[in-house]
């Protein structure tokens, strides 16, 4: 089964800077999709990137970019300039390729991100 | 504008009650899921439906039951079986040919 870890419950940045926040995973599957998922304290879900495993360049959405690496089973998520809107838990997710895998999405614990002004 | 409705927000329950939460989607979506949010956990799949009339379970199961007589509506109960109810809930739907969930606001249910 697969598994998501996340080794930082919590983070802390000052405002304008960049963090990194870590995400690995295990799986023996080649075909998988990678999510980051944003939760501020309304709670509500928030997709803030996502990477196919067959891709190799990394994806970027404005400041939010990830650190793919599949050999290593890695898939950080690098926030630049951060804001104090940043300020949230984060999760780290993988769903497997649809055509032949799980319906599942696996969620790692999260990493609570404070932002700092 | 289209999403995901799920009520009530905020729910208390007597312990051996069942309690029913409500998730309501207008995107067309055909998949959709119920998850469990406990504090330092991850979400948790409850269960699933990819078509209307069908569902499976997820990895804590025991002690809900839900339907899906309608494409727009997925309704999980959550039954005085389930041992430890109180948690955050939350529903997603999925297009069929999309890797991308799209989550509700979420239901706080708590057993008094």
């Amino acid at each position: 089964a697969q598994t998501v870890t996340q080794s930082q419950p919590e983070m802390s940045v000052q405002e304008a800077e960049t963090v990194t926040l870590s995400c690995t995973y295990d799986t023996s599957e080649s075909d998988y999709y990678l999510f980051w998922y944003k939760q501020p304290p309304s709670r509500q879900m928030i997709l803030v990137i996502r990477q196919e495993a067959y891709k190799q360049q990394n994806a970027t959405e404005n400041r939010f970019s990830v650190n793919f690496q599949k050999a290593a089973k890695s898939f950080s998520l690098k926030i630049s300039d951060s804001q104090l809107g940043d300020a949230a838990m984060y999760f780290c997710a993988y769903r497997s390729d649809p055509q032949g895998g799980s319906e599942k999405l696996v969620f790692g614990k999260g990493t609570k991100l404070t932002v700092n002004p | 504008d289209g999403g995901i409705t799920q009520s009530p927000k905020y729910l208390f329950r007597k312990e051996g009650q069942n309690v029913t939460l409500s998730c309501e989607q207008n995107l067309n979506h055909d998949a959709m899921y119920w998850y469990r949010q406990d504090p330092g956990q991850g979400l948790r799949l409850i269960y699933y439906s990819q078509i209307v009339n069908d569902f499976q379970k997820g990895d804590i199961a025991e002690g809900y039951s839900v339907s899906r007589e309608k494409k727009e509506s997925f309704p999980l109960t959550v039954t005085s079986a389930q041992k430890n109810p109180t948690a955050f809930y939350l529903c997603a739907s999925r297009w069929t040919g999309a890797n991308v969930l799209t989550f509700g606001a979420g239901s706080r249910l708590t057993v008094l």
